[in-house]
């Protein structure tokens, strides 16, 4: 069975610091893996995905994320916190049936 | 990019009023469409799978009569909340499937509000 566990539910960093933002999954399968990110009022918007290539896989807006099948983690980082990816992040593993399943989200808030 | 665009964004209706949420793909067709419903606070709740030309297959727990689905062509599937009540009041988002690719195209949503 497929699991995803995002270990903080809500992350604080200033403006301009390093983000991590933490993702365990299980998972039966060498899976896919994702991270979504969602504004406020607005609709998911897809920032990476792993799929069996690359581990670092680097995505929009400067965000990459790691995947290491020894921790089975796939946490999404970025270098320098901007005030616009205050938002709320998903990490998401799919399964061969094309199943989703989201973690409960990570809110992240960039202090100025 | 493929693009799903979800209509309406925001709704408001009165209690016992149906209202029908249509999500479409604009520039490829999809295989798949999911229904999701998205508590405060809480991650995606898948809600159903719908295929091109059969019946969806809903989740446990969501009831078929309540929220229908309808994928009549390969880019226009419709979720239709029936007697809507408060506690219907939520925000629901589709997302398009396309075989080859092992992702999802998410529409922006819809924020349903049951008065």
């Amino acid at each position: 069975a497929q699991s995803v566990t995002q270990l903080d539910s809500h992350v604080s960093v200033s403006e301009g610091t390093p983000v991590l933002l933490r993702c365990n999954y299980s998972s039966s399968y060498s899976p896919s893996l994702f991270w979504y990110v969602q504004h406020p009022n607005k609709g998911l918007q897809l920032l990476l995905k792993y799929t069996s290539a690359a581990t670092l896989v680097k995505g929009i807006n400067g965000f990459e994320a790691e995947f290491k099948k020894s921790e089975t983690s796939f946490h999404l980082t970025k270098p320098s916190a901007h005030m616009s990816d205050a938002a709320e992040y998903f990490c998401v593993v799919k399964d061969t049936g094309n199943q989703f399943y989201f973690g409960t989200g990570t809110s992240l808030t960039v202090i100025p | 990019g493929a693009v799903v665009s979800q209509h309406p964004s925001r709704v408001i209706c009165k209690s016992g009023t149906s209202v029908k949420i249509e999500c479409r793909s604009l520039d490829f067709q999809a295989t798949t469409m999911f229904w999701y419903r998205q508590f405060p606070k809480q991650s995606l709740m898948l809600m159903a799978t719908s295929n091109e030309g059969s019946k969806a297959t809903y989740e446990q727990g969501v009831e078929k009569d309540k929220f229908l689905i309808n994928h009549a062509s390969l880019t226009l599937s419709t979720l239709t909340v029936t007697s809507a009540h408060p506690e219907d009041s939520s925000f629901y988002i589709c997302s398009a499937g396309v075989r080859q690719f092992r992702g999802q195209y998410f529409g922006a949503g819809t924020r349903l509000s049951v008065l």
